[in-house]
């Protein structure tokens, strides 16, 4: 069945770029009409939707995010990205992939911290 | 955006107890809606969508009701398993947008 898998660096300084990826695995990124999202969790917080990538390139983001974020599609590779630019300490939380709303990744921590 | 107003915020319940859980979204948002289930450390676990539609393999004492703006989630019979935060998320507008939470404790 269809799995999601994040990578990327748990620590990342403040003011840089925090890049991850999201790895599907048992079926194509390219197949289907779904939207493919970034979420991410606030330490002993609640759910802040961050932005997806559908229609194989088309993007919405958070308004409040959208400044700063990019999400991106690698089909050859079957991932999906997110970048967040400009991070600061207030980033620090666990990001979730998700092609929602069904599957969800496991989540990764990333803190920003010098 | 859709905000989307979600009581309480934590409640405490016996095993067997019923359990509802309210959600109200800022516009109409028909009945685009889903409720998930989230324990300590794992990712949000889709229970409900379309606002009472209940998942594969989710137990039938799970519910979910409502349109428009007011929408509920109900528990039938508290079990130990259920202790989790459950969220509410509106996915009629784009930014989607998820409740705060209501976490759900056995006493």
């Amino acid at each position: 069945q269809v799995q999601l898998q994040e990578s990327g660096p748990g620590l990342v300084k403040p003011s840089q770029t925090l890049s991850l990826t999201c790895t599907v695995s048992g079926g194509s990124i390219s197949s289907g009409n779904y939207y493919w999202s970034w979420i991410r969790q606030h330490p002993e917080k609640g759910l802040e939707w961050i932005g997806c990538i559908y229609n194989s390139g088309s993007t919405y983001y958070n308004p409040s995010l959208e400044s700063r974020v990019t999400i991106s599609v690698d089909t050859s590779k079957n991932q999906f990205s997110l970048k967040l630019s400009s991070v600061t300490a207030a980033d620090t939380a666990v990001y979730y992939c998700a092609r929602e709303p069904e599957l969800w990744g496991q989540g990764t921590l990333v803190t920003v911290s010098s | 955006d859709i905000q989307m107003t979600q009581s309480p915020s934590s409640l405490s319940a016996s095993v067997g107890d019923r359990v509802t859980i309210t959600c109200r979204a800022s516009q109409d948002i028909d009945y685009f809606l889903n409720w998930y289930q989230q324990k300590p450390g794992k990712a949000p676990k889709l229970l409900v969508s379309d606002a009472s539609n209940l998942e594969t393999g989710v137990p039938s004492r799970f519910s979910g009701s409502g349109s428009g703006t007011d929408f509920t989630f109900t528990i039938s019979s508290l079990q130990p398993e259920d202790i989790a935060t459950y969220y509410c998320q509106q996915y009629d507008n784009l930014p989607w947008t998820f409740g705060q939470g209501t976490k759900v404790e056995v006493k």
